[in-house]
């Protein structure tokens, strides 16, 4: 079983800040990293799937990195709106198509 | 397409009481996933499937029983409801061509009382 830790647990910023948290992962047996967005009473939204080192992918404002060798990707928010208000999901999995190890989230609250 | 579809969206048991999350996706997607969400402890993997026929454990089964006869549906069934089964359940199914990315349907909010 993979452990994916997520920090900060919850985060609190002002409209028109950039932010970013940290997931981290087991680097051995790695292949993919996925970001959700995670809004209350919906359903987890898929925002990015990572699997090679130093990938970088970018939505809109919403940007994140993967550094499979030392086990970590940032996911970054430029611009903070508070319709970014949400709990974003990191998940890793170390073969195609087995099971998602998903961490506990950061909730981010922006307030206008 | 629907996409990822559960039903019911809200279900009160008793304990001891038993009954099946329906799961049904549209998408010709092999892989299948239920996890269930409490407060503070993001997603636990309860079962999986890779495909028709085929199932395998997660991180909490235990309670559980899943079944999986056709590509689309994958219900989960709880025999005998205990309290520490209320929970949001989340299925979810996964694609694996271009960048594997995971579907999930709106969630299923039980409570044992």
């Amino acid at each position: 079983i993979l452990n994916v830790e997520q920090s900060p647990q919850s985060l609190h910023v002002q409209e028109g800040d950039s932010t970013n948290f940290t997931c981290s992962f087991p680097s051995s047996n790695f292949y993919a990293l996925h970001w959700y967005r995670w809004e209350t009473a919906k359903s987890p939204e898929a925002l990015f799937v990572m699997t090679l080192n130093g990938d970088e992918k970018k939505k809109g404002r919403i940007s994140a990195t993967l550094n499979t060798k030392e086990g970590y990707s940032y996911l970054y928010i430029k611009g903070s709106q508070p319709e970014d208000s949400a709990t974003y999901l990191c998940a890793s999995s170390n073969q195609a198509g087995t099971a998602l190890i998903f961490g506990k989230g950061t909730t981010l609250s922006v307030s206008s | 397409n629907a996409g990822v579809t559960q039903t019911p969206k809200f279900r009160i048991l008793k304990i001891g009481q038993s009954m099946t999350l329906q799961c049904t996706q549209d998408m010709n997607h092999n892989y299948m996933y239920w996890y269930r969400q409490d407060p503070g402890m993001g997603l636990k993997l309860i079962y999986y499937s890779v495909g028709a026929g085929i199932t395998d454990k997660g991180e909490v089964p235990n309670g559980y029983n899943v079944s999986r006869s056709t590509t689309e549906d994958f219900p989960l069934r709880l025999e005998l409801a205990a309290p520490s089964q209320t929970s949001v359940y989340f299925c979810a199914s996964l694609r694996t061509s271009g960048n594997y990315e995971q579907f999930f349907g709106p969630g299923t909010r039980l409570t044992v009382l």
